[in-house]
């Protein structure tokens, strides 16, 4: 069973557009959610992350958004850069995890000049 | 500092043969992890390491699969009698402590190749 969903996997946005990534999650223990960015052959990086007690987060380009009853999250990157093409993962967790991480298939970014 | 390291980077291997992958923490961080990332999917969490012991090892598939971490410190996961379902990027990750709310850091992965 797949806890954590990401249901798109490519988007292509023009340099300097918005770029929103989904992810949906099936599991109510979830309590903390994180993006992670990963390049080809290197593992993947952390990007930011929000709580369940939270329903926005904000890092300078990127924002976490946290819609709990719909157990729907999203990431918005505004301006997009070229630099921002990579798989984009969507992971969860909560309850007694012990940060085991929950993550969805990934979806590939690519931003074009 | 360094991040987390894995050796070898690749590692092709016949079905049938057994295989050790590599994973170095980062200095100091007591919580280790596992992953297993096949080809189009996210990472699956294979086990968690508190120092030396697992303290959750609930994604190992089956019992080819072995992990050990003697000295707090380097862990190896080992594969025994592969099969080409085990062809997949393995991917390490550490944090300074265990728990939900502490950043794990991954390393680059080990792609193994089951001929």
């Amino acid at each position: 069973d797949q806890q954590v969903k990401q249901n798109s996997p490519s988007l292509s946005v023009q340099e300097g557009r918005i770029s929103i990534l989904n992810c949906d999650y099936t599991n109510s223990m979830f309590d903390y959610f994180l993006w992670y960015k990963k390049y080809p052959a290197e593992g993947p990086t952390f990007l930011i992350s929000i709580s369940s007690i939270k329903d926005k987060n904000e890092d300078g380009r990127f924002t976490v958004f946290l819609n709990k009853s719909a157990k729907h999250l999203s990431l918005h990157i505004v301006p997009s850069q070229p630099g921002d093409s990579a798989v984009y993962f969507c992971a969860a967790i909560g309850g007694t995890s012990y940060g085991k991480l929950t993550f969805g298939q990934g979806t590939i970014l690519t931003v074009h000049p | 500092g360094a991040g987390v390291s894995q050796t070898p980077s690749n590692k092709v291997t016949e079905k049938g043969k057994y295989v050790e992958l590599r994973c170095d923490p980062i200095s100091g961080h007591t919580a280790l992890y596992w992953y297993r990332q096949s080809l189009g999917q996210g990472p699956e969490f294979l086990i968690y390491f508190q120092g030396t012991g697992a303290a959750d090892d609930s994604g190992l598939p089956n019992d080819r699969f072995f992990a050990v971490r003697p000295e707090g410190s380097v862990s190896t996961l080992k594969i025994q009698r592969t099969e080409r379902g085990d062809s997949a990027v393995y991917l390490c990750a550490s944090s300074s402590l265990g728990g939900n709310y502490n950043e794990q850091f991954f390393g680059p992965g080990t792609r193994l190749t089951v001929l």
